[in-house]
């Protein structure tokens, strides 16, 4: 069955700016979580969405948003870009989020540069 | 706050050779321990998981087990190959029993193995 997908693969936005990231989950699953990596902090985790709502969050400005579907489809937003916010986002899906004999399934990433 | 602390690397190994990455947390209650695989241009996939204390995660060679007593989760492998070149993630979560939504990773250890 397909996998995590995650697009844009690679964007490139001027600070200021606005951005959209989208992540499909694999079919079935409901439960979406969203995570930035970079050199300086490593991964860390932005929210999670369930059901289109999300379920919970982590220490992130404002500026950082999401929303699920009803699909489970799910976008993040990050307005007013800063170069700071230059990283790899990474999505990733599993059935409920919350049964330990199921797996969360990353995707390859969106690789977004501020400049 | 809960947090996971795992060896620097790079670390470079011969083909054979024994492996150990380090890694110990902190954590609130009885969080269950994850180590995650990054190879170049993927995404993260589960390695091996532990859901409670003295339980011992294994795949593809690799193992680790959970000791409470001394907030470790070290990963070993007896005999690396080149194809396990690539970044381990070394994570905890405590919500809902052991959820997969929100995690918290450690900094990343990545392994080169020369033949």
């Amino acid at each position: 069955k397909a996998g995590v997908t995650q697009t844009p693969r690679y964007l490139i936005k001027t600070r200021g700016q606005q951005v959209t990231l989208s992540c499909s989950p694999i079919s079935g699953h409901r439960s979406v979580s969203w995570y930035q990596q970079t050199p300086g902090q490593g991964l860390q985790f932005l929210f999670e969405y369930f059901s289109e709502t999300q379920r919970n969050k982590g220490n992130f400005p404002g500026r950082f948003s999401g929303r699920q579907f009803s699909n489970s489809r799910s976008e993040m937003n990050v307005s007013t870009l800063e170069l700071g916010d230059s990283a790899l986002y990474l999505c990733a899906s599993s059935f409920t989020g919350t049964d330990m004999n199921t797996e969360a399934f990353f995707g390859q990433g969106t690789r977004l540069t501020v400049v | 706050g809960n947090s996971v602390t795992q060896m620097e690397g790079p670390v470079t190994l011969s083909e054979e050779a024994f492996l150990t990455i380090n890694c110990t947390y902190t954590a609130t209650g009885y969080p269950s321990l994850f180590w995650y695989v990054q190879y170049p241009g993927e995404g993260l996939q589960l390695l091996l998981k532990a859901t409670k204390a003295d339980d011992k995660g294994s795949n593809k060679g690799f193992e680790a087990t959970y000791r409470k007593e001394t907030t470790s989760f070290h990963l070993e492998k007896g005999s690396v190959q080149v194809s396990d070149s690539a970044v381990y993630f070394c994570a905890l979560s405590d919500l809902y029993g052991g959820s997969q939504g929100n995690l918290i990773f450690g900094k990343g250890t990545k392994l080169s193995v020369k033949p």
